[in-house]
């Protein structure tokens, strides 16, 4: 069992909409919990990050974790074509020496 | 600040030569780390270094060699290519206790 499953997608949606994009994980000493956004033929940049449970917002983005459930979530709220990207969720335990990533789920905002 | 540099950008490879990949940060990281990135795969970490003179394999180090000799500079050797490492090679660094990774803008590798 990998320690991060992802939805790779992809998925489509209109300008506007809501974007709920998910990923969940096997290793209950995970405590950190990153977004990451990855635009074609570049580096990942951070989105959002949390730490243990609970939600984190930054203006259109929210990111929510349950650790009784092992889920987590990106929601981009107004999505605009600029979204379009590749989203990766990654995690780390407490000592943080390794990170794991999700496969990536690819958007696609139409205008 | 340059952030992560990374070369080539691009190389292309014949079985059983060997290569380095070139990381640099400025940002005074304590943290470095390599990724390969493949189709349906993710980002697999290679190896890892908490510092200067410090290494680590990850989940994936098969057929690679790291050293760090500097907190600037993190090299990734391929001693024999083979065509399973053809991908998208990342290095990043980080902060620690901001736990957050700045990315370089990769390398693609191709073995033939």
């Amino acid at each position: 069992q990998k320690e991060v499953e992802q939805d790779p997608g992809p998925l489509s949606v209109p300008e506007g909409a809501i974007v709920s994009l998910n990923c969940t994980y096997s290793n209950s000493a995970f405590q950190y919990f990153m977004w990451y956004r990855q635009y074609s033929r570049k580096g990942p940049e951070l989105l959002m990050y949390t730490y243990s449970s609970g939600n984190k917002e930054d203006g259109r983005f929210t990111a929510q974790v349950d650790k009784s459930s092992k889920y987590i979530s990106l929601f981009i709220r107004d999505s605009h074509p600029s979204d379009s990207a590749t989203y990766l969720c990654a995690m780390s335990s407490l000592t943080g020496n390794q990170f794991y990533f999700g496969t990536g789920t690819s958007l696609t905002v139409i205008p | 600040n340059a952030g992560v540099t990374q070369t080539p950008k691009f190389q292309v490879l014949k079985t059983g030569q060997s290569m380095t990949l070139q990381c640099a940060q400025d940002m005074n990281h304590e943290y470095m780390s390599w990724y390969r990135q493949d189709p349906g795969m993710g980002l697999r970490l290679i190896h890892y270094s908490v510092g200067a003179g410090i290494t680590d394999q990850g989940e994936v180090p098969n057929g690679y060699n790291v050293s760090r000799s500097t907190t600037e500079d993190f090299p990734l050797r391929l001693l024999s290519a083979a065509p399973s490492q053809t991908s998208v090679y990342f290095c990043a660094s980080l902060r620690r206790g901001q736990e957050t990774q700045y990315f370089g803008p990769g390398t693609r590798l191709l073995v033939l």
